[in-house]
């Protein structure tokens, strides 16, 4: 099983529309967490981090559920420009190492 | 934010070639990393660094080696290209965190390379 796991997709909606992914983790270890987009043929750049509270920015928001082990990024009132793989990324921290692991991405299309 | 760079953007070169891929970031970040990607699959970790003189394998086996002699400079080089080696190569960095263990990676905005 893989350490962080992510539905690949693709997700097709149409603009407009709300779209929710989930993320789990396997390891109790997982101390900070991340939701970054990458879009095709670019580098992965940082959306946001996953607070424990919860946290918004705009459009986006994202949850953390440590009880279950998942985190979820929800895009509200989604733009043709939200079209691409969206790569939850998960920070273990260890007593004397920490270690970072990426989802292999879930895909998202917005069609007009 | 970070600013981080990587040269060439695109690298297209013969086999048997021997290749440096350079990274270089400004904002004094003691961790820096390569990733490997093909294109729409996931990032593999090949190479990473917690400082000067720092440097260990990640999780998927490369045939590449890396140095780090200066905080800002972490260049991965191909002693002799292969077909194989084809794909698109991610530097990143982040800054330590004492609670975190880690801050965001930021990424360059990578090296396609081609071996023919």
């Amino acid at each position: 099983r893989k350490e962080v796991e992510q539905d690949p997709g693709p997700f097709n909606v149409p603009e407009g529309a709300t779209v929710a992914f989930n993320c789990t983790y396997s390891n109790s270890a997982s101390q900070s967490f991340f939701w970054y987009r990458q879009d095709c043929r670019k580098e992965p750049k940082l959306l946001m981090s996953v607070y424990s509270s919860g946290n918004e920015d705009g459009r986006f928001t994202a949850q953390l559920n440590r009880a279950s082990q998942y985190i979820s990024l929800l895009i509200r009132d989604s733009k043709l420009s939200d079209s691409a793989t969206y790569l939850c990324v998960v920070n273990l921290l260890y007593s004397s190492a920490s270690k970072i692991i990426f989802g292999s991405g879930t895909r998202l299309s917005i069609r007009p | 934010e970070a600013d981080i760079y990587q040269t060439p953007r695109y690298l297209v070169i013969g086999t048997g070639k021997k290749i440096t891929l350079e990274c270089s970031q400004t904002m004094g970040h003691d961790k820096m990393y390569w990733y490997q990607q093909d294109p729409g699959m996931e990032l593999h970790l090949i190479h990473y660094s917690y400082g000067v003189n720092s440097t260990e394998k990640g999780d998927l086996s490369s045939e590449s080696t890396v140095s780090r002699i200066r905080t800002e400079h972490f260049p991965l080089t191909l002693e002799s290209a292969r077909p194989s080696h084809t794909s698109q190569y991610l530097c990143a960095s982040s800054d330590r965190d004492r609670v975190l263990g880690n801050s965001p990676l930021h990424f360059g905005n990578g090296t396609r390379l081609t071996v023919t």
